[in-house]
């Protein structure tokens, strides 16, 4: 299963952008990038996805390279309720899920 | 309108006991998917529905972890014979079709003492 690869920690100020990196080097040509993220003791939240196109909507950007081995969450203006981990997943056509460790944002005031 | 429920919230059983946790999906999702979160790890897929079939199971821990889904709804993850590594938070989630967003419940926490 192709697996992802994202620092343990980052950390960003408040109202200033933030880019959460993510390597994937074997993805396969059928997997889609999702980005979900948790808040502290709450379930996971869907954040965005993409194939092979950047992607926005009112969360954030996705961008995804050419060879699509790498993409980069960005949150235009983090705010303090951004504090979260943030997951890199990739799903396939075949039902399997591998997840990251994810990252953990700390945003600071 | 209603999101993903998981009842219980909290459960705390012996080790040995078998319990059930339950998830009502968002209304209309056909796909619903099983997680656990042990303390500090990331998720953990145990099992994936479209619809009643479960078309990959290979996710579930062993033979003592079962789920079914009836009516295209509600769900149940079942372990028999509780160990104490069983203990962590059961996420369930839901979504339209397969892999697309997911709506993840609240979650159960599971404690084996």
């Amino acid at each position: 299963d192709a697996k992802t690869t994202q620092p343990n920690s980052m950390e960003s100020n408040e109202e200033e952008p933030v880019h959460l990196p993510c390597n994937h080097s074997t993805i396969s040509g059928t997997d889609y990038i999702h980005w979900y993220r948790q808040l502290p003791s709450q379930g996971p939240e869907y954040v965005i996805h993409g194939l092979t196109s950047n992607v926005n909507n009112r969360m954030a950007s996705l961008a995804i390279a050419e060879d699509r081995k790498s993409s980069t969450l960005i949150l235009h203006r983090a705010t303090l309720r951004d504090a979260a981990v943030y997951y890199c997943i990739l799903i396939g056509s075949n039902y399997k899920l591998t997840f990251g460790k994810g990252t953990l944002l700390t945003v600071n005031p | 309108g209603a999101g993903v429920s998981q009842s219980p919230s909290n459960k705390v059983t012996e080790k040995g006991k078998d319990v059930e946790l339950r998830c009502d999906p968002i209304s209309g999702h056909t796909a619903l998917y099983w997680y656990r979160q042990s303390l500090g790890q990331g998720l953990e897929f145990l099992i994936y529905f479209q619809g009643n079939s479960a078309p990959d199971k290979s996710g579930l821990p062993s033979d003592r972890f079962s789920a079914e889904r009836t009516g295209g709804s509600v769900s149940t993850l079942t372990i028999q014979r509780t160990q104490q590594e069983d203990s962590a938070v059961y996420l369930c989630a839901s979504s339209l079709e397969g892999w697309v967003e997911q709506y993840f419940g609240p979650g159960t926490r599971l404690t084996v003492t």
